[in-house]
C-alpha cells in the first residue's frame, strides 16, 4: 500500500531533551516536506527537501533541523524543544512534476504526531 | 504575497443542506488550486484540484471552480452527510524555483454535519 508513516504518533517530552520525528514514504518520490498544524493557521511549512542532500527551510524553520540522506526518509529533529513547537506535525511526499502538465503534483500525508513539550 | 484566506467555522449542517465553503486567495502568477480534507485524526488527503482559470474540479459530490476574476475556489455539495465531518482547507501551489512549486494553505473550516 503507498503510504507515508510517521513516528511516533503521540509524544510527550520535557523542555529542551533532543528528540527525532521519522517519517518515511514508499513511493519513490523526490520531493518531502515538514508541516506544523496550529489552530487557525493552518499547516506551515518547517523544511523541504527535493531530493537526496538536497533541503530548503519553508516558512517556520527555527528551532528544526531535517536530514534526507536516503530517498525514503525524512527525519525532524528538534535538538532543544520549547513549548512554543508543541503541536501536530505532517510529513508529506510528493512526485518531482514531469514537464509542466498537471502543475503541481498532490501531496500524500502522513497520518501526524502531535507533540507536547513540557 | 502568496496567501489564502477561508471561512473558519466552525460550521454545522444538518445532513442533506447544501455546503458552501468560501476561499479567495491572492498569489503572483497563475497558482493551482485546491481542497485537502482532514477527518479526525488522520492525515490531509486532496479531495479536488483546478490548475487554470475557469477549471472545475470536483470529486465524492464536492464542487469547485477557479474563478480567476474573484480570485476565489469556493468548495460546493449539493448534499452532506454525516462521514463528510471534517476539516477543510483550500491550498494554492506557486512556482518559487527551479522545479519546485509551494503550497500555502488556509487556516482550515471545521464541518460538522448532524443527523
Amino acid at each position: 500500500e503507498a503510504q507515508v508513516t510517521q513516528n511516533p504518533r503521540y509524544l510527550i517530552t520535557v523542555t529542551g531533551k533532543k528528540l527525532t520525528v521519522t517519517c518515511s514514504q514508499n513511493m519513490n518520490h523526490e520531493y518531502m516536506s515538514w508541516y506544523r498544524q496550529d489552530p487557525g493557521l493552518g499547516l506551515r511549512q518547517i523544511y523541504y527537501s527535493m531530493n537526496v542532500e538536497v533541503t530548503d527551510k519553508g516558512d517556520v524553520p527555527e528551532g528544526y533541523k531535517v536530514s534526507r540522506k536516503e530517498k525514503r526518509n525524512f527525519p525532524l529533529i528538534l535538538e532543544s524543544p520549547s513549548p512554543n513547537q508543541t503541536s501536530l506535525y505532517f510529513c508529506a511526499s510528493s512526485p518531482k512534476p514531469r514537464g509542466t502538465s498537471g502543475r503541481r503534483k498532490t501531496q500524500y500525508f502522513g497520518p501526524g504526531t502531535r507533540l507536547l513539550v513540557l | 504575497g502568496n496567501s489564502v484566506t477561508q471561512m473558519e467555522g466552525p460550521v454545522t449542517l444538518s445532513e442533506e443542506a447544501f455546503l458552501t465553503i468560501n476561499c479567495t486567495y491572492t498569489a503572483t502568477g497563475y497558482p493551482s488550486l485546491f481542497w485537502y480534507v482532514q477527518y479526525p485524526g488522520e492525515g490531509l488527503q486532496l479531495l479536488l484540484k483546478a490548475t487554470k482559470a475557469d477549471d472545475k474540479g470536483s470529486n465524492k459530490g464536492f464542487e469547485a471552480t477557479y474563478r480567476k476574476e474573484t480570485t476565489s475556489f469556493h468548495l460546493e455539495k449539493g448534499s452532506v452527510q454525516v462521514s463528510d465531518s471534517a476539516v477543510y482547507f483550500c491550498a494554492l501551489s506557486v512556482n518559487i524555483k527551479t522545479s519546485y512549486d509551494k503550497v500555502i494553505f488556509g487556516p482550515g473550516t471545521s464541518l460538522s454535519v448532524i443527523p
